[in-house]
């Protein structure tokens, strides 16, 4: 079985551009999190998506924002780039949604990098 | 404000010793507690999770002690091998705040041959 795939592996930008990353979800799996990886600070949630529908978001500005296509596989967008946006982006997957129990399989992750 | 607080941040152990990661949290809402192993370049795979109505889960070397009045919540890895060196994360949700997954900062394990 397939898991959680997600690309780019590593990006380079600069500050004020924008940048798309992608995630596919492990076959049949509905629900698709987002989360960055700064250096020092763990994991810190961004979105959550299921069935195609935005349902919790972190606590992070606007210009971070995505959407989960009808496949269920989503992007991540987020625009306006600053310095501190660098950080690994996780994204996990998991077969229900808003069961706490659920258990979260992570992609290897985009590494972005904002010069 | 860090939801669930982990320590320490770095641990170094011998081959075969006990591996002790500790972690405590405030909200009692919480009801789901996984613990997530991390290798360089990879994504968290989940390792062990504990629901609060056990003290304790053990799957192979790998034990979660869970302590419901203290907030508290610690993973040990027994006869730790050189194999286990890796970053670990706790971890803590409830169906709350739907699913979110609350993550410690995380314990760079070494396992020393």
């Amino acid at each position: 079985e397939a898991g959680v795939t997600q690309s780019p592996t590593h990006l380079i930008k600069t500050r004020g551009q924008q940048v798309t990353l992608r995630c596919s979800p492990i076959s049949g799996h509905t629900s698709v999190y987002w989360y960055q990886q700064a250096l020092g600070l763990g994991l810190q949630f961004l979105l959550w998506y299921d069935e195609g529908e935005e349902r919790n978001r972190g606590n992070f500005p606007p210009r971070f924002s995505g959407r989960q296509f009808p496949n269920y596989s989503s992007e991540l967008n987020v625009n306006a780039l600053e310095l501190e946006d660098s950080a690994l982006y996780l994204c996990a997957s998991s077969s229900y949604g808003g069961i706490s129990t659920d258990t979260q399989y992570f992609g290897p992750g985009t590494r972005l990098t904002v010069l | 404000q860090q939801q669930v607080k982990q320590s320490p941040q770095s641990l170094i152990v011998q081959k075969g010793g006990i591996s002790i990661i500790n972690c405590a949290y405030e909200n009692t809402a919480f009801d789901y507690f996984p613990w997530y192993q991390q290798f360089p370049g990879k994504g968290p795979a989940l390792l062990i999770a504990i629901r609060p109505d056990v003290s304790e889960k053990k799957e192979g070397r790998f034990t979660i002690s869970f302590n419901k009045s203290a907030k508290q919540f610690s993973l040990h890895i027994m006869d730790s091998q050189p194999g286990d060196s890796a970053t670990y994360f706790c971890a803590a949700s409830t169906r709350i705040t739907g699913n979110q997954f609350y993550f410690g900062t995380g314990t760079s394990l070494t396992v020393i041959p």
